[in-house]
């Protein structure tokens, strides 16, 4: 069972680069999820989206596009990456319980440099 | 908007001590409340929750109660095992219905236990 699966573990960016993060889930959750990881700040969510064809901006959405063309697939696109974007990214999934506390299933993250 | 504050880290213990890790939050009406574990290289997994005022949340003899009159959610386990060494996050929903995958997260709390 691969649950979320994040591609690649780890890269390595030039400034101005652009490049797509991965992320695909098996479990036919409706809710996808994008957070960056940054030392003493916690999970802050880049963008989530609720369906296909449906993404919102969450807390820090600049730099970062996505789209949600199938339920499995939610990849994250650095349009020209910056040094600030140095962080580790994880994606998540999941799904409404009765409308509360759903629980949330995470990869394993992509550790991103960005020279 | 919504916060949730952690007790600043690293924690370091001793095998069969006591832990705490305190965690209080400011968010409007009734959110539901978890603690997220990560071990070293992976993503974050669910530990327990609780979604009502006074509701205790308990996993792998960790526990935790939500408390509305003081705004907190503190992680406690009464004897800590070396396999619990990872980083804690403490994290809520919005109120009133699911949360679509969008969570606010504290800081984390690193959490070491020595033999």
């Amino acid at each position: 069972n691969a649950g979320v699966t994040q591609t690649p573990k780890f890269q390595v960016l030039k400034t101005g680069q652009s490049m797509t993060l991965q992320c695909a889930q098996d479990m036919n959750h409706e809710y996808m999820s994008w957070y960056r990881q940054d030392p003493g700040m916690g999970l802050r969510l880049i963008h989530y989206s609720v369906g296909a064809g449906i993404t919102d901006q969450g807390e820090v959405p600049n730099g970062y596009n996505v789209s949600r063309s199938t339920t499995e697939d939610f990849p994250l696109r650095l349009l020209s990456a910056a040094p600030s974007q140095t962080s580790v990214y994880f994606c998540a999934s999941s799904y409404s319980v009765r409308g509360r506390g759903e629980k949330l299933f995470f990869g394993s993250g992509t550790q991103l440099s960005v020279l | 908007g919504n916060s949730v504050t952690q007790m600043e880290g690293p924690v370091t213990l001793s095998e069969e001590a006591f832990l705490t890790i305190n965690c209080t939050y400011t968010a409007t009406g009734y959110p539901s409340l978890f603690w997220y574990v990560q071990y070293p290289g992976e993503g974050l997994q669910l530990l327990l929750k609780a979604t009502k005022a006074d509701d205790k949340g308990s996993n792998k003899g960790f526990e935790a109660t939500y408390r509305k009159e003081t705004t907190s959610f503190h992680l406690e386990k009464g004897s800590v095992q070396v396999s619990d060494s990872a980083v804690y996050f403490c994290a809520l929903s919005s109120s009133g219905g699911t949360s679509y995958g969008k969570l606010t997260f504290g800081q984390g709390t690193i959490l070491t236990v020595h033999p």
